[in-house]
């Protein structure tokens, strides 16, 4: 069946690096997205990565492994204001293309 | 102005109450969607519509209506609405250039059904 898990919780401090996993379970991968939620906001898209490896953008970076059903954003040089949840949403062609979503992780920054 | 705007931004009914939230976008998006989200579940997937004459179900249908006005426009209707329909309902569009197409949301409208 489709699953996508990820922490349900991290807490990180200002200026520290925090990575945030996502495993993913679907039958016809077609791509993976992370996107930010703020509290009470709307989600807004971060990256997409549908080959393996790093992809680059600013603070954040987003991996791909999709031998191992795996992903990771990374965020560099933690503001306050990346305390918000982060979405892992995976695209499965088996479902239309439509994306499936895992429950987000909510980042706590610590001064 | 927002390019995808939901209204009510927030909303008390009923239980048994028929209810309708609205999306207009200007984005100028053919696709658009609507997902409900509730605390420690992942967004769930209502209904989306890829143009005016193209309605289709998604993860969670049921209970749940939709009408594709316009382009533009996109609104969701509870027909008797009951307390698990008590969520944050989000709007979204793409704009429908294949597999990477990001969706952009509205801000969303706590419904809370008694």
């Amino acid at each position: 069946g489709q699953n996508i898990d990820q922490p349900t919780e991290m807490t990180a401090t200002e200026g520290a690096i925090v990575q945030i996993n996502c495993t993913y379970q679907t039958s016809g991968f077609n791509g993976l997205f992370w996107y930010q939620q703020h509290a009470g906001e709307a989600p807004t898209f971060l990256s997409y990565n549908v080959l393996d490896g790093l992809e680059e953008k600013g603070r954040f970076s987003s991996f791909l492994s999709r031998s191992k059903g795996y992903s990771y954003l990374l965020l560099k040089e933690l503001q306050m204001k990346d305390s918000a949840s982060y979405l892992c949403a995976v695209s499965d062609m088996d479902s239309n293309y439509q994306l499936i979503w895992g429950a987000g992780t909510k980042l706590i920054i610590k001064p | 102005d927002a390019d995808v705007t939901q209204t009510p931004r927030n909303r008390i009914t009923k239980t048994g109450k028929r209810i309708m939230l609205e999306c207009s976008q200007t984005k100028g998006h053919d696709r658009m969607y609507w997902y409900r989200q509730d605390p420690g579940l992942g967004l769930r997937l209502i209904y989306y519509s890829f143009d005016v004459k193209d309605i289709n179900k998604g993860e969670i249908s049921d209970g749940y209506s939709v009408s594709r006005q316009a382009q533009a426009k996109f609104s969701l209707s509870l027909e008797s609405a009951i307390p698990n329909q008590t969520a944050l309902y989000f709007c979204a569009t793409s704009d429908g250039q294949g597999s990477r197409e990001k969706l952009f949301f509205g801000s969303g409208t706590q419904l809370s059904v008694l």
